[in-house]
């Protein structure tokens, strides 16, 4: 299958801080990404879809300026959690997807858990 | 709305004991179901996807079929190492075609 990296895989900061998360295809492309945040014994909730090349399209709900999204390249997504606070603690997960239409799949990073303090 | 259910929400077994999970769903225009296999702390893994009704796929002990409104995930002889929690997801053929939306997922645990 399709491997996912991201960087780090856990990151503590101050209130107040950015940080930033890196999701990187590592055998393939990937035109479409996602990300995706889950809180612990929930279920995965998609919070952006990151398109290279272009913005993101954002779930209802989900702050754009507070979650800054770049896919500056066809290997590489980023998310700039930015001005931290403890609510935004979480695991944060991305996925590329492989193929389009019938037929696609969504493949997971390894995830990173945040933790503000 | 779409919906995805998944029960139950644990489940304990001993080691050779077979059962099944269920994934049931509600979503307009079904274009995928897929399963995934989350161990703690890590992203979920691939399984499978099914895409139309009568549809069976395997993999070692795992088997998941799919009717017009439920998936389920058979697990043939457990061993301790399948304990993890298994996710359901369904891609609805709509608008935001692209997302997965996923199940609460069951909690396995495999007793040796």
């Amino acid at each position: 299958g399709a491997v996912v990296s991201q960087h780090p895989s856990r990151v503590i900061c101050k209130s107040g801080t950015s940080v930033k998360i890196e999701c990187r295809s590592l055998d393939f492309q990937a035109t479409t990404m996602f990300w995706y945040r889950q809180f612990p014994k929930q279920s995965l909730m998609l919070m952006a879809t990151s398109n290279e090349g272009s913005k993101a399209t954002y779930e209802q709900g989900v702050e754009k300026d507070k979650f800054l999204i770049n896919h500056a390249s066809l290997t590489l997504s980023t998310l700039t959690v930015t001005s931290a606070h403890p609510e935004d603690s979480s695991f944060y997960i991305c996925s590329a997807r492989v193929g389009r239409g019938f037929g696609e799949t969504q493949y997971f990073g390894p995830g990173t858990r945040l933790l503000v303090l | 709305e779409d919906q995805v259910t998944q029960s139950p929400e644990a489940l304990r077994l001993q080691e050779g004991e077979s059962s099944s999970l269920n994934c049931s769903y509600t979503v307009s225009g079904l274009r995928g179901l897929f399963w995934y296999r989350q161990d703690p702390g890590k992203g979920p893994e691939f399984l499978f996807t099914l895409y139309s009704a009568g549809e069976e796929k395997e993999k070692e002990r795992l088997k998941a079929t799919l009717t017009k409104k439920e998936s389920f995930l058979h697990i043939t002889a457990p061993k301790p190492e399948d304990s993890a929690t298994y996710l359901c997801a369904v891609q609805a053929g709509g608008t935001g075609a692209n997302n997965l939306f996923f199940g609460t997922g069951t909690r396995l645990t495999v007793i040796p």
